[in-house]
């Protein structure tokens, strides 16, 4: 298993301005995942956080909107960038250690964007 | 490309009575289904997963699945409803072809009434 700890758990935010989320696993994992969840909505994934090199965004996400980090195997942040209203969502970091185990998740980070 | 449908995006069931939450998958290759849990304000917790052994899983919290091929299903059952099975549940699917992510249905909300 694996525990992630993600931060801010939730945040208020002016649009016009960026946030940075956190997320932390408590050992190495080679898969790791930005989702977002809008409001009554399902999971979309954002991006996969690659180790050394830039993320994978899935359609309809770019990385000037949403740019992500991942410096070592354990660590990542997903950036909001530039926000409006319609970025507030939940946030979640998700990890995965092999193709045929489940995902673990984040607790999440709730932004609300003023 | 892998997809998931949810039927169903609100299930009301009595205390005590079955709990049917239903999950079509679609993939060209052999998948791995997963059925997550999300209660108010928290991350996701993971019920059960189907990886290609045993096609009736048993999950926590009294909840099991069956994997049916032929059907491409993948539905939730649980003999009798505890009012703190209230929640959010989502079916989820990764094929090997296709990335590492889950691919995440449209989640049902359980409702219990006494």
């Amino acid at each position: 298993s694996a525990v992630i700890s993600q931060k801010p758990s939730r945040d208020i935010c002016q649009r016009g301005t960026s946030l940075t989320i956190q997320c932390q696993v408590d050992s190495q994992v080679t898969m790791m995942f930005w989702y977002r969840q809008q409001p009554g909505q399902s999971l979309t994934l954002i991006a996969t956080a690659n180790q050394g090199s830039e993320a994978t965004y899935e359609s309809g996400f770019v990385i000037d909107k949403f740019p992500i980090s991942r410096p070592n195997l354990t660590f990542s942040t997903l950036t909001v960038s530039n926000m409006s209203p319609e970025d507030s969502s939940i946030y979640l970091c998700s990890v995965r250690t092999r193709m045929n185990t489940e995902a673990f998740f984040g607790q999440g980070t709730r932004l609300t964007v003023v | 490309a892998q997809s998931v449908t949810q039927l169903g995006s609100h299930v009301s069931v009595s205390e005590g009575a079955l709990v049917l939450l239903r999950c079509n998958y679609s993939s060209s290759v052999p998948p791995y289904l997963f059925w997550y849990v999300q209660y108010p304000n928290q991350g996701l917790q993971l019920l059960l997963k189907y990886t290609s052994a045993a096609t009736l899983v048993k999950g926590i919290n009294g909840f099991e699945a069956e994997f049916k091929k032929s059907e491409t299903s993948f539905h939730l059952t649980k003999p009798s409803a505890h009012m703190s099975d209230a929640a959010e549940y989502f079916c989820a699917v990764s094929v090997s072809n296709a990335g590492n992510m889950l691919t995440f249905g449209g989640g049902t909300r359980l409702m219990v009434k006494p």
